[in-house]
């Protein structure tokens, strides 16, 4: 069933603090991609991860895939306040139409 | 470019009455997507457009949901009767190429509150 399953499902740190979230399934998947929402507006593609074991960097942003093409994880080093809000991974659907996502991880980072 | 615009940005009504969502996509994407949102869950897919033809509605809730693209730009999707657990963002994306690969642009989204 393509399920995508993201931890911790809330963080709350403080400014300044590195977390790292997770994304995983027991399915293989051709792509991976990280979205973050704001309250009030849709998702906001950050990256896309092709290649299992490939590490893409953004910024303070690090996103991981895995060798097995099953996981991802965002890296964040140094949180802002403006990095608050909901990440989520997304992955393609078997016939390759569309995008399925996980219930996202919501982040608070605190001045 | 402009992006994908949507409208209302919040609506309210009670159950069992009818409510219909707008959404213009970006100029030149061929792909359109309708997403539910519920509080603490990610996107579900209702309804992908190719064009003005659909690609994929399996889980659309046909006994009450409808969409159409008319002219394979615009969008509208309508509830009717509208159910208490309908209540949920409700976000069109757009995307240049009918594979998932690339990535969607997404609108704001509408905001529906059913009583």
């Amino acid at each position: 069933t393509q399920l995508l399953e993201q931890s911790p499902q809330f963080l709350s740190i403080q400014e300044g603090e590195n977390l790292t979230v997770y994304c995983n399934s027991s399915s293989v998947f051709s792509s991976l991609q990280w979205y973050r929402q704001e309250p009030g507006e849709g998702p906001v593609l950050l990256v896309t991860v092709v290649t299992g074991g490939e590490v893409k960097k953004l910024k303070r942003l690090t996103f991981q895939f895995g060798d097995a093409r099953k996981d991802s994880s965002l890296h964040i080093t140094a949180a802002q306040p403006g990095d608050t809000g909901l990440y989520l991974c997304a992955g393609p659907s078997y016939n390759n139409n569309d995008m399925r996502f996980g219930a996202g991880t919501r982040l608070t980072v605190k001045p | 470019e402009a992006g994908v615009a949507q409208s209302p940005r919040y609506k309210i009504i009670e159950k069992r009455q009818s409510v219909a969502f707008w959404c213009n996509p970006i100029s030149g994407h061929a792909t359109l997507y309708w997403y539910q949102q519920i509080l603490g869950q990610g996107p579900k897919l209702l309804i992908q457009f190719q064009n003005n033809g659909v690609v994929d509605d399996s889980q659309l809730p046909k006994d009450r949901f409808s969409a159409e693209r008319l002219k394979g730009v615009d969008s509208t999707l309508k509830i009717q009767p509208a159910k208490l657990e309908d209540s949920a963002v409700y976000l069109c994306a757009s995307s240049l190429s009918q594979t998932a690969n690339y990535g969607y642009t997404f609108g704001s989204g509408t905001r529906l509150t059913v009583v």
